[in-house]
């Protein structure tokens, strides 16, 4: 099935420590979006991207929506245990009424 | 406002049988879209409805099928089930006007085929 490219695959960081994922496409999409998963559980929505260059803030979450639209970035500042996870990108194209999610970049964090 | 709910959370099955899967979306929210989740394929989309009609479907066989109803809560339902078909089914709901509305997951529905 369909894809989206994200990396890192996984991560193990210290307590305290920033970091920084991100998401590819070969498409453009008009929707990028952020959730973390834990397991057994559905994808909980971070944040929600509309604009092409849209840099936005959740707490310590900041994403942004790639200036070519193919691509987006999440950043973790000063990470906590409770951070660990499956973070997973989506994207969507208007009209199209899906998402096409990434890989999932699963985070460790050592206390 | 309560979220997306998903019955049951749980389910086991045995090969040959058929599922339905119900899904109760945010309360406002027309759309519901369902996907599949499995450790090799990831999330994948199954359909998309609004206003009980289906808008997209994805790559599935047709025994994977989807409804809506006028609440626009929506089932769907897994015919001859097969080994294959073991995974968490999501169930997201949005306002559904736009196409590429912000999606809001419920809790899945874990099948295990035996």
């Amino acid at each position: 099935g369909q894809q989206l490219n994200q990396s890192p695959q996984s991560m193990f960081i210290q307590e305290g420590e920033d970091v920084s994922m991100n998401c590819t496409s070969s498409s453009i999409f008009n929707t990028w979006l952020w959730y973390k998963q834990d397991p057994g559980e559905g994808p909980v929505l971070l944040i929600a991207l509309y604009k092409a260059g849209e840099l936005t803030s959740n707490g310590r979450l900041t994403a942004q929506f790639g200036i070519t639209r193919k691509d987006s970035f999440l950043n973790i500042s000063a990470s906590i245990p409770s951070d660990v996870g499956i973070y997973f990108c989506a994207g969507s194209t208007s009209g199209t009424y899906k998402y096409i999610f990434g890989t999932g970049t699963r985070l460790k964090v050592l206390a | 406002k309560a979220g997306v709910t998903q019955t049951p959370r749980y389910l086991i099955k045995t090969r040959g049988q058929q599922v339905t899967l119900s899904c109760s979306p945010i309360s406002g929210h027309r759309s519901v879209s369902w996907y599949q989740q499995t450790p090799g394929q990831g999330l994948q989309f199954l359909f998309e409805y609004f206003s009980e009609t289906q808008r997209n479907k994805g790559n599935f066989p047709g025994r994977f099928s989807g409804r809506q109803f006028s609440n626009s809560r929506s089932e769907m339902n897994v015919s001859t089930l097969e080994l294959g078909d073991s995974a968490l089914y999501l169930c997201a709901s949005s306002l559904g006007d736009r196409g590429s509305d912000t999606q809001y997951f419920g809790p899945g529905t874990r099948l295990t085929v035996l």
